[in-house]
């Protein structure tokens, strides 16, 4: 079956853009959750939605908001981007949130 | 901080030889599982461990808990160059938050 699929793969903006990544899970994972990865901070988590709720939260500014569809695909949203938030973004779908298969991730360059 | 710390940093060997990497954690935890990426691609599931599992085998991965330490050790036998890549441990605390830890990076030399 088919894996786990963020778009767009590469991405750049500017400061104080927004942006929307997007991802769809695999089929039939209800659970999703978005990481950010940056060499200085390395794998952080930002949220995980289950069912269209968000369930967890990580230490990030509220620029950072996320949400599930009915399907159970997945957007997040950055506003108000600063250089900081240039990274690697990934999204991991599961069944009911233990094993996690990842996306190959969204690579953000804000300049 | 970090919940998971894995140790060493990095980590370079000859093809063939065995591989471990340790990460201890903080908080309690209900699992805990070890990730391997490579090259800032997408992360690849390699095995996890319930708090009440000691020990688990998959292929030539060996994983140990210790949760009386907080700890965990990923042992990879008979290394390959295919194996190059930085491995993650990442623990599901019980307030079910999934916490990775900075990684080891692991360079086999063929």
């Amino acid at each position: 079956k088919a894996g786990v699929t963020q778009t767009p793969r590469y991405l750049i903006k500017t400061r104080g853009q927004q942006v929307t990544l997007s991802c769809s899970p695999i089929s039939g994972h209800r659970s999703v959750s978005w990481y950010q990865q940056t060499p200085g901070q390395g794998l952080q988590f930002l949220f995980e939605y289950f069912s269209e709720t968000q369930r967890n939260k990580g230490n990030f500014p509220g620029r950072f908001s996320g949400r599930q569809f009915s399907n159970s695909r997945s957007e997040m949203n950055v506003s108000t981007l600063e250089l900081g938030d240039s990274a690697l973004y990934l999204c991991a779908s599961s069944l009911q949130g233990i094993e996690a298969f990842f996306g190959q991730g969204t690579r953000l360059t804000v300049v | 901080s970090q919940q998971g710390e894995e140790d060493p940093q990095a980590l370079s060997i000859q093809e063939g030889e065995n591989a471990t990497m340790n990460c201890s954690y903080k908080t309690s935890i209900n699992n805990l599982q070890w990730y391997r990426q490579n090259s800032g691609r997408g992360l690849v599931h390699l095995i996890l461990i319930r708090s009440n599992e000691r020990e688990k085998h998959s292929g030539r991965l060996r994983v140990t808990l210790d949760t009386s330490k907080k700890s965990s050790s990923l042992l990879i036998t008979a290394s390959r160059a295919a194996d190059t890549a930085s491995y993650f441990c990442a623990t599901r605390t019980s307030y079910d938050k999934v916490i990775f830890g900075p990684g080891t990076s692991l360079s086999v030399i063929p």
